[in-house]
């Protein structure tokens, strides 16, 4: 166990619909990271925060949006859903901001859109 | 932007055989190379990882070597065992920056 928490862990939903994935980090850690683990895509960063601030961005589609909260918990929000966004949503956290330790992954969100 | 390229896609192997998996990146900023093991239906772990002034790393029967000059790493795991079946993703991450770019991934099968 990472000590990163994930909820919900399955979440079956339809197109158009919108959607929201929680991220509980370590304790203590301060960066949470986003990512999207597609079978045609393969893992690929979304987004990341530090400290409640936006710190950088990847493969984010404009559908989707993401904040982190000031007990450092962070979601992630899909909306407009596509089939293409079937996967499986990872969120990982660190201790600092860049340099320091390694990124500890959550157990995953799989999202099916029919 | 980095792009990293990962082979082969499907290893497999006999238990006790040696495994290597190869990673090339394309941007020589890049200083930090994290391998990753992920089991079915499981989160990706980190296995060992290697920075750019080492040039090899051992972890047990996991080691990882990194060629700056010809900007490829690769992953060496020796006596296989049947447990070691997963996905290996590379990784390499650009700057001081710790968000890496992963490669597509090399599905490790392990036959006892």
């Amino acid at each position: 166990d990472s000590g990163v928490t994930q909820t919900p862990k399955h979440l079956i939903t339809a197109t158009g619909q919108r959607v929201t994935l929680r991220c509980s980090p370590r304790s203590g850690d301060l960066s949470v990271y986003w990512y999207q683990q597609s079978l045609d895509q393969g893992l690929q960063f979304l987004i990341q925060y530090y400290n409640g601030e936006e710190r950088a961005k990847g493969n984010i589609l404009e559908r989707f949006s993401a904040q982190q909260f000031p007990d450092l918990h962070s979601e992630l929000n899909l909306s407009s859903l596509e089939l293409g966004d079937s996967a499986l949503y990872f969120c990982a956290s660190s201790v600092g901001l860049a340099g320091v330790g390694e990124q500890f992954f959550g157990p995953g969100t799989r999202l099916t859109v029919l | 932007g980095e792009n990293v390229e990962q082979h082969p896609s499907t290893l497999s192997v006999q238990e006790g055989d040696s495994a290597v998996i190869k990673c090339t990146y394309s941007d020589s900023a890049s200083n930090y190379f994290p391998w990753y093991k992920q089991e079915l239906g499981k989160r990706p772990q980190l296995i060992i990882d290697i920075r750019s002034n080492v040039g090899e790393k051992k972890d047990q029967r996991i080691a990882v070597t990194l060629n700056k000059t010809a900007k490829h790493f690769s992953l060496h795991i020796t006596e296989t065992q049947p447990e070691d079946s997963a996905v290996y993703f590379c990784a390499a991450s650009l700057g001081g920056s710790y968000i890496p770019t992963f490669g597509r991934g090399t599905s490790l099968i392990v036959h006892p």
